[in-house]
C-alpha cells in the first residue's frame, strides 16, 4: 500500500525552464511535506517542506504548493539548472505511535539539459 | 556540512555472516533515528524506528531478529543484520531529526552486498 507516489518516474527539463514534480499521498493524517533531493550512493538531501496549514513555501529557486483537498503536492524548481538534475523525493509526515513517521515516494528522475 | 554520519559506506560479506552499521548525529542529539532500506529504483522504506533508551519499533514485515537496532546513545543506533543472505543486499539508510517533528537529515548510506 503505496500512500504517498510519484507518478512520473522521470522528467526532461531544459536548462532554464520550469521544472514541475508531483507527489499524490492517501493518508489524510499527514500534516507535514517535505521533498529531498539524492545522488546515487548518497543520502537525501533535504530541500524544503511545507506544513499543512499553508498552500504554498517558497525558498529561493524552490517553491512548494499544497493541494489538501486534492491530497497533492508539487515541486517548482526555477530557473531548472543542469546541478538540479538528481532523483527528488517526496515525503509526507504523520504523527503516529509516539512519534513522527516519515513516508517516502518512489521518487522522480530529473534531468535538466544544457 | 553533514549533520549525520553513518559507517561504512560500504560494505561485502559472505551469506551467513553479521553486518553491523553505525549511525551518528554529529551535532545534535537525536532521541530518534530511523532506518530505511532502499532497493534499486525503488523508494525508501522505512525499516525501523530506533528509540533512544527503549525498544526499536518495526515495520510491519520487517524482521527484528534479523535486523538488531540498539539505540545506546544520544548520538548513535546501530543497525545489525544477523546471518545475513543475499536477498539482504541493498541500500540502507540512517537518518534523524534534529528535534521531533522537523526534517529528516540522512547519512549517506551504506551499499550491503551479501555473497
Amino acid at each position: 500500500d503505496q500512500q504517498v507516489k510519484q507518478n512520473s518516474p522521470s522528467l526532461s527539463v531544459q536548462e532554464g525552464r520550469i521544472s514541475i514534480l508531483n507527489c499524490d499521498y492517501t493518508n489524510s493524517m499527514f500534516d507535514y511535506f517535505l521533498w529531498y533531493k539524492k545522488y546515487p550512493a548518497e543520502g537525501p538531501t533535504f530541500l524544503i517542506s511545507i506544513s499543512s496549514i499553508k498552500d504554498k513555501n517558497e525558498d529561493g529557486r524552490f517553491t512548494v504548493f499544497l493541494n489538501k483537498s486534492a491530497k497533492h503536492l508539487s515541486l517548482h524548481i526555477v530557473p531548472s539548472q543542469p546541478g538540479d538534475s538528481a532523483v527528488y523525493f517526496c515525503a509526507a509526515s504523520a504523527f503516529t505511535s509516539g512519534t513522527y513517521k516519515y513516508i517516502f515516494g518512489t521518487g522522480t528522475r530529473l534531468k535538466v539539459l544544457a | 556540512g553533514a549533520v549525520v554520519s553513518q559507517h561504512p559506506s560500504r560494505v561485502i560479506c559472505k551469506s551467513g555472516t553479521s553486518v553491523k552499521i553505525e549511525c551518528r548525529s554529529l551535532d545534535f542529539q537525536a532521541t530518534t533515528m530511523f532506518w530505511y532500506r532502499q532497493f534499486p529504483k525503488q523508494s525508501l522504506m522505512l525499516m525501523a524506528t530506533s528509540n533512544e533508551g527503549s525498544k526499536a519499533t518495526y515495520e510491519q514485515g520487517v524482521e527484528k531478529d534479523k535486523f538488531l537496532i540498539n539505540h545506546a546513545s544520544l548520538t548513535l543506533s546501530t543497525l545489525t543484520v544477523t546471518s545475513a543472505h543475499p536477498e539482504d543486499s541493498s541500500f540502507y539508510i540512517c537518518s534523524a531529526p534534529k528535534s521531533s517533528g522537523s526534517p529528516l537529515h540522512f547519512g549517506n548510506g551504506t551499499r550491503l552486498t551479501v555473497t
